[in-house]
């Protein structure tokens, strides 16, 4: 099935340092969310985005989607260790969500 | 509140025999979302209900796989003659509105076929 094309794989990153990862499509989504997941849990909900060049913010992560509708980036500031994780892009349309491969985010404290 | 939560959380069964996977959504969450992650991947969206009336199945792989929410709440993934193939963690997800992209998700099923 589809994926969407989401980038770094992977990130190895200091504590304190800032984080950016995006996320590319070839089709046009209604809804571009971020998840986060933890090793042995379910992907959880961190942002959502409803409009085309809408930037949001939750706490220390910022979202924006962008204004092609094909593609969204997420940035973590001061990252701290619980930032440690697999962290997903997810485009909305007809009421699915189509995941990216995810990134892989390792802090070292 | 209680999140989504799904049992067995591990399941391990031989080629060839019928396996059902068990998905209780957040109270008052009028949908429900099954897909399934396979290892280094994304979910893959599968099936997906508004109360009981499964609404899409597109993502099914074949009919061996079928799924059902008979009183809109509780949801069974159902996979028939299971193959090694059919290996992989299986979530489900549900959310408050229909239509709604904001969806939370269980812990999953690890699925083992050996």
């Amino acid at each position: 099935g589809q994926q969407l094309n989401q980038s770094p794989q992977s990130m190895f990153i200091q504590e304190g340092e800032d984080v950016s990862m995006n996320c590319t499509s070839s089709s046009i989504f209604n809804t571009w969310l971020w998840y986060k997941q933890d090793p042995g849990e379910g992907p959880v909900l961190l942002i959502a985005l409803y409009k085309a060049g809408e930037l949001t913010s939750n706490g220390r992560l910022t979202a924006q989607f962008g204004i092609t509708r094909k593609d969204s980036f997420l940035n973590i500031s001061a990252s701290i260790p619980s930032d440690v994780g697999i962290y997903f892009c997810a485009g909305g349309s007809n009421y699915k969500l189509t995941f990216g491969k995810g990134t892989l985010l390792t802090v070292n404290p | 509140g209680a999140g989504v939560s799904q049992s067995p959380r591990y399941k391990v069964t031989k080629r060839g025999q019928d396996v059902a996977l068990r998905c209780d959504p957040i109270s008052g969450h009028v949908s429900l979302y099954w897909y399934r992650q396979a290892l280094g991947q994304g979910p893959e969206f599968l099936t997906y209900f508004n109360y009981e009336a499964q609404q899409d199945k597109s993502g099914l792989p074949n009919d061996r796989f079928s799924a059902e929410r008979p009183e809109g709440s509780i949801s069974t993934l159902t996979i028939q003659r299971t193959e090694q193939r059919d290996s992989a963690m299986y979530r489900c997800a549900s959310s408050l509105y229909t239509g709604s992209y904001e969806q939370y998700f269980g812990p999953g099923t690890r699925l083992t076929v050996t």
